[in-house]
């Protein structure tokens, strides 16, 4: 069945540090790809998604790029903020499924 | 104005009590869901409701009973509650089958002492 695997968490970074969360997946066809993150207390909030093979999204210094050859969808950030600091999660949806599968999350804390 | 509600925020219960969550979504949205999310913050989808019908039911006891109005609300209703219901419950509503993002609730904490 499809699948999402995330990197085990938790991630500590210092602050303006590089970023990467790794994200592979597996599943038929081509799904649509996505990363949310979750706030403490708070639902999740969609990040970025991408559609197809190469694409790329983009939202608030965020980054993940399909790529179908390797299976993947890793985040990236140039450099963090502690404001970043939160749970983010990587999920899949197939064409024509009514669910979203996601990965376990990664928590991320930046320090000051 | 909250595009996905749910009601109440925390609840706190008794076991064998029966309890509902209610969830409205402002979207205009044709699909609706449950998803339970664990200590461990693993998500895992519980019903997924298109235009009120039922198409996904993933190994839920049957203690657990969605209801959906209509396409704007989808209901949860749990009967003689657990100590292993003890979970946050996210309601989330997409457009269609396509490549669309599901927008989120946020979540009702649900204890069962």
């Amino acid at each position: 069945g499809d699948s999402v695997t995330q990197m085990e968490g938790p991630v500590t970074l210092s602050e303006e540090a590089f970023l990467t969360i790794n994200c592979t997946y597996t599943a038929t066809g081509y799904p649509s790809l996505f990363w949310y993150v979750q706030y403490p207390g708070e639902g999740l909030q969609l990040l970025l998604k991408a559609t197809k093979a190469d694409d790329k999204g983009s939202n608030k210094g965020f980054e993940a790029t399909y790529r179908k050859e390797t299976t993947s969808f890793h985040l990236e950030k140039g450099s963090v903020q502690v404001s970043d600091s939160a749970v983010y999660f990587c999920a899949l949806r197939r064409e024509g499924t009514y669910k979203y599968i996601f990965g376990t999350g990664t928590r991320l804390k930046v320090l000051a | 104005d909250t595009a996905v509600s749910q009601t109440p925020k925390y609840l706190v219960t008794q076991m064998g009590n029966d309890k509902s969550i209610k969830c409205e979504q402002n979207l205009g949205h044709d699909t609706m869901y449950w998803y339970k999310q664990d200590s461990k913050k693993f998500l895992k989808i519980m019903f997924s409701y298109n235009n009120k019908e039922l198409i996904i039911n993933e190994t839920v006891p049957n203690r657990f009973s969605p209801k959906s109005p209509d396409k704007a609300h989808l209901n949860l209703h749990i009967n003689s509650l657990e100590l292993g219901d003890s979970a946050v419950y996210f309601c989330a509503s997409s457009q269609g089958g396509g490549a669309t993002e599901a927008f989120f609730g946020q979540g009702t904490r649900l204890t069962v002492v």
